[in-house]
């Protein structure tokens, strides 16, 4: 299985500040015939199911605001969201698609400071 | 829109099955995507627990693959899941997805359903 780890497991930012979390997997997901890492970005929402936020890594879904945006490439990966708004409070979770079993790192909740 | 509604029982009781369906609207399940199974015990973070295909192929969670099985029903259009030999470790909100792909893969999931817990107790 490939493991993904977070960091931090928890941050508190002001409104209007950036917020950085970190995901690195146990082995490379770029998928280098294609140049795509099979990495996505989900926001849960206390009560709410996961929504996507960013796949290939870096590709922002449909309708989510520009203020999320990620990078990164291999095994490292960051998600960032350059002004935290009071609706991004949320738990975080990066996921691998490269292989089965699916899995998710531990993910990370975002507070208002 | 794709909508996702997962239904079960809420209580099960230790050593029996858990039984759990998703009806899916807005794409058909034969369509060309898979379709999986997600759990999250109380508190805690994302577990995938396996996927099928519309023509009955199927992925499992190593982990949980003895004890469980996954199965679609394309003239309803929904898929299901039993686990079986739960514990209280099995108690979690389970939720249904869609995995994105194309002719090459299958890649994120798009669409969750809103999930329902389902509790192992006595």
């Amino acid at each position: 299985d490939i493991v993904m780890t977070q960091s931090p497991d928890s941050l508190a930012v002001s409104l209007g500040e950036r917020a950085t979390i970190n995901c690195k997997s146990s082995q490379s997901v770029l998928y280098s015939s294609k140049n795509k890492n099979y990495l996505a970005w989900y926001q849960q929402r206390p009560g709410q199911p996961p929504k996507l936020l960013i796949y290939w890594a870096s590709t922002r879904e449909s309708g989510v605001p520009d203020r999320f945006s990620g990078s990164g490439s291999g095994t490292d990966f960051t998600l960032t969201i350059s002004s935290l708004q009071a609706e991004d409070v949320a738990v975080y979770y990066c996921q691998q698609y490269y292989i089965t079993p699916r899995t998710f790192g531990q993910g990370t909740k975002v507070e208002i400071k | 829109q794709v909508q996702l509604q997962e239904s079960g029982p809420g209580l099960v009781k230790p050593s029996e099955t858990l039984s759990l369906t998703c009806a899916v609207s807005g794409s058909s399940i034969s369509s060309g995507y898979y379709w999986g199974w997600i759990r999250q015990p109380p508190g805690k973070g994302l577990e995938w627990i396996g996927r099928i295909y519309y023509t009955g192929n199927t992925d499992y969670n190593p982990s949980l693959k003895r004890r469980v099985t996954i199965s679609v029903d394309t003239s309803n259009n929904q898929f299901s899941l039993k686990l079986n030999s739960v514990t209280a470790a099995d108690t979690a909100v389970y939720y249904c997805a869609r995995e994105w792909g194309d002719y090459e893969g299958s890649y994120y999931f798009d669409y969750w359903g809103q999930g329902t817990l389902a509790t192992v107790s006595s």
